[in-house]
């Protein structure tokens, strides 16, 4: 089946620094890919919907500024936090929609990306 | 507002019996998916129904869509306390999540 990898996995970092995160679609072509983050114990929520070649549309309270998302390609998209803060400690989990079997969307979900800012 | 919206939000059980989650969604669709999330780990894809399907099955699951009810369940029969994890659904309109139903098997 389709997958959908995420670098890195695990990331700790300073506060005040920013991290980059990237998410792949292996063996398909993503036309679209959505960013998620859940805190402990919580739902996932979605903070933008990236179309490669344009820019993200992100959700009601999600800061742009903050959480820059670029979609160069069509397997690639990378969420870059900026001046990371304690508070943006979460579980960011992306994923990738393509063309399923039988000519209808399906989504694929990244394996998620632990940021810790100490 | 999100566009599944999981019931019951918790649900325990011993191990064998059968667990049923449902969900809910506003708009029309093309699909629905759900998906299982074990705790601080990544979203796994369960079963994927087509809106044109009314039932499908995959191992130990049972998936049903009604969508003029705009509704589906998943069952889990002869449930393990390694199905204890939280499941979601989410439709191919809105990618946003409900609070997913918590399944607590015991064992």
């Amino acid at each position: 089946g389709a997958v959908v990898s995420q670098h890195p996995s695990r990331v700790i970092c300073k506060s005040g620094t920013s991290v980059k995160i990237e998410c792949r679609s292996l063996d398909f072509q993503a036309t679209t890919m959505f960013w998620y983050r859940q805190f402990p114990k919580q739902s996932l929520m979605l903070m933008a919907t990236s179309n490669e070649g344009s820019k993200a549309t992100y959700e009601q309270g999600v800061e742009k500024d903050k959480f820059l998302i670029n979609h160069a390609s069509l397997t690639l998209s990378t969420l870059t936090v900026t001046s990371a803060h304690p508070e943006d400690s979460s579980f960011y989990i992306c994923s990738a929609v393509g063309l399923g079997g039988t000519n209808s969307y399906e989504q694929y979900f990244g394996p998620g990306t632990r940021l810790t800012v100490t | 507002s999100q566009q599944g919206e999981e019931d019951p939000q918790a649900l325990s059980i011993q191990e064998g019996e059968n667990a049923t989650m449902n969900c809910s969604y506003k708009t029309s669709i093309n699909n629905l998916q759900w998906y299982r999330q074990n705790s601080g780990r990544g979203l796994v894809h369960l079963i994927l129904i087509r809106s044109n399907e009314r039932e499908k099955h995959s191992g130990r699951l049972r998936v049903t869509l009604d969508t003029s009810k705009k509704s589906s369940s998943l069952l889990i029969t002869a449930s393990r306390a390694a199905d204890t994890a939280s499941y979601f659904c989410a439709t191919d309109y809105d990618m946003r999540f409900g609070a997913g139903t918590r399944l607590t098997v015991k064992p």
